[in-house]
């Protein structure tokens, strides 16, 4: 089954610096995830879209649902530590077919 | 406290054994999938279920073997056949409608021998 485009494949920044990371595909979906994993752990559910063009914000995380339907972003604003991890995009297209990223690995330098 | 679990955390096991990892859920989900995790890519569907007694292959499903007996539980064998079996094992469970979000456990480590 085809996997999302995920980039960048990983990300090497300063605490602070704000952080953007994006999914695209060349099939239409109908709902957008963004996970984070932490090493050894299962993904954890950041943000979930619904609509085209929808933005939406979980704290310092904003996403937004592309208009095409074919492509998501992940904001991270003022990046700490703790935000270090592998980030996941998915996408499904129904109730069953969810495909995912490559994860984009994200570290965070004091 | 609701969630989903996977045990055991890690798992090894000597070439040609079959061997039987453990996912249950109380969230009272329909649906349950498998995933396979391999370094640098995507979750891979090994086998999903919509209700019981009833599961559908995904996209790598050769190998691999699983029950729905109960909506709590969703076992997944990993048989002698798989040929590179070592890999993170995601198990994750969700509402049966569209635009559903797919909660995860926390995964099992298989290495073979």
């Amino acid at each position: 089954g085809q996997q999302l485009n995920q980039s960048p494949q990983s990300m090497f920044i300063q605490e602070g610096e704000d952080v953007s990371m994006n999914c695209t595909s060349s099939s239409i979906f109908n709902t957008w995830l963004w996970y984070k994993q932490d090493p050894g752990e299962g993904p954890v559910l950041l943000i979930a879209l619904y609509k085209a063009g929808e933005l939406t914000s979980n704290g310092r995380l904003t996403a937004q649902f592309g208009i095409t339907r074919k492509d998501s972003f992940l904001n991270i604003s003022a990046s700490i530590p703790s935000d270090v991890g592998i980030y996941f995009c998915a996408g499904q297209m129904n109730n069953n077919d969810m495909r995912f990223g490559a994860g984009t690995r994200l570290t965070v330098k004091p | 406290d609701g969630g989903i679990t996977q045990s055991p955390k890690y798992l090894f096991r000597k070439e040609g054994q079959n061997v039987t990892l453990s996912c249950e859920q109380n969230l009272n989900h329909d649906a349950m999938y498998w995933y396979r995790q391999d370094p640098g890519q995507g979750l891979r569907l090994i086998y999903y279920s919509q209700i019981v007694n009833d599961f559908q292959k995904g996209d790598i499903a050769e190998g691999y073997s699983v029950s729905r007996e109960k909506k709590e539980s969703f076992p997944l064998t990993v048989t002698s056949a798989q040929k590179n079996p070592t890999a993170f094992y995601l198990c994750a469970s969700s509402i049966w409608t569209s635009g559903n979000e797919q909660f995860f456990g926390p995964g099992t480590r298989l290495t073979v021998l």
